[in-house]
């Protein structure tokens, strides 16, 4: 079993919608968790991080963590084409710097 | 702020030769970089971590005498793949750490594509 499962997807959406994505993990140390979005070909971008539980919200993007069901969440609100990339989830412990990677969703936003 | 790149972009090579991928912080100073490998549809397999100055951190699995890396400095990382074959052909990317920076903060590069044919 991996450490952090995140559903591959596709997930395919029209434009204005909510994209809801998430990820579960097993290791009950992770204590940072980040969503980073990644463009074909290109290294990802940090698009939020939360440390422990709660919500994080940034513009169109809201963060959950819910650490008694070791379980993360990203949506995307008004979701636009250019949202359309693949969305990787990363945790890592308190005292380190390994970032444990998600698969990764592949996200479509139809015109 | 926070700029890493990486050169080259693309890279082809013949099976047995060796290639060399560097991975700069251009705004800056990094003591941990970061080397991820990335096959197609994939997510990212952390290869090693390197610190400035001293000896790189090898993932398990990860041969460390065919994948060099060298952090010579705050702001360069290399990683060199030895007598590349092609099942080498992967997406290497980078991701560089400012110094006393929160746990969470590693900016990554664009990667390298690499072919060995």
């Amino acid at each position: 079993q991996k450490e952090v499962e995140q559903d591959p997807g596709p997930l395919s959406v029209p434009e204005g919608a909510i994209v809801s994505l998430n990820c579960t993990y097993s290791n009950s140390a992770f204590q940072y968790f980040m969503w980073y979005r990644q463009y074909s070909r290109k290294g990802p971008e940090l698009l939020m991080y939360t440390y422990s539980s709660g919500n994080k919200e940034d513009g169109r993007f809201t963060a959950q963590v819910d650490k008694s069901s070791k379980y993360i969440s990203l949506f995307i609100r008004d979701s636009q084409p250019s949202d359309s990339a693949t969305y990787l989830c990363a945790m890592t412990q308190a005292a380190g710097n390994k970032l444990t990677f998600g698969g990764g969703t592949r996200v479509l936003v139809k015109p | 702020g926070a700029v890493v790149s990486q050169h080259p972009s693309w890279v082809i090579c013949k099976s047995g030769t060796s290639v060399k991928i560097e991975c700069r912080s251009l705004d800056f100073q990094a003591t941990t970089m970061f080397w991820y490998r990335q096959f197609p549809k994939q997510s990212l397999m952390l290869m090693a971590t390197s610190n400035e100055g001293s000896k790189a951190t090898y993932e398990q699995g990860v041969e460390k005498d065919k994948f060099l890396i060298n952090h010579a400095s705050l702001t360069l990382s290399t990683l060199t793949v030895t007598s590349a074959h092609p099942e080498d052909s992967s997406f290497y990317i980078c991701s560089a750490k400012p110094w006393a920076s929160g746990a969470y903060e590693q900016y990554f590069g664009p990667g390298t594509r690499l072919t060995v044919t």
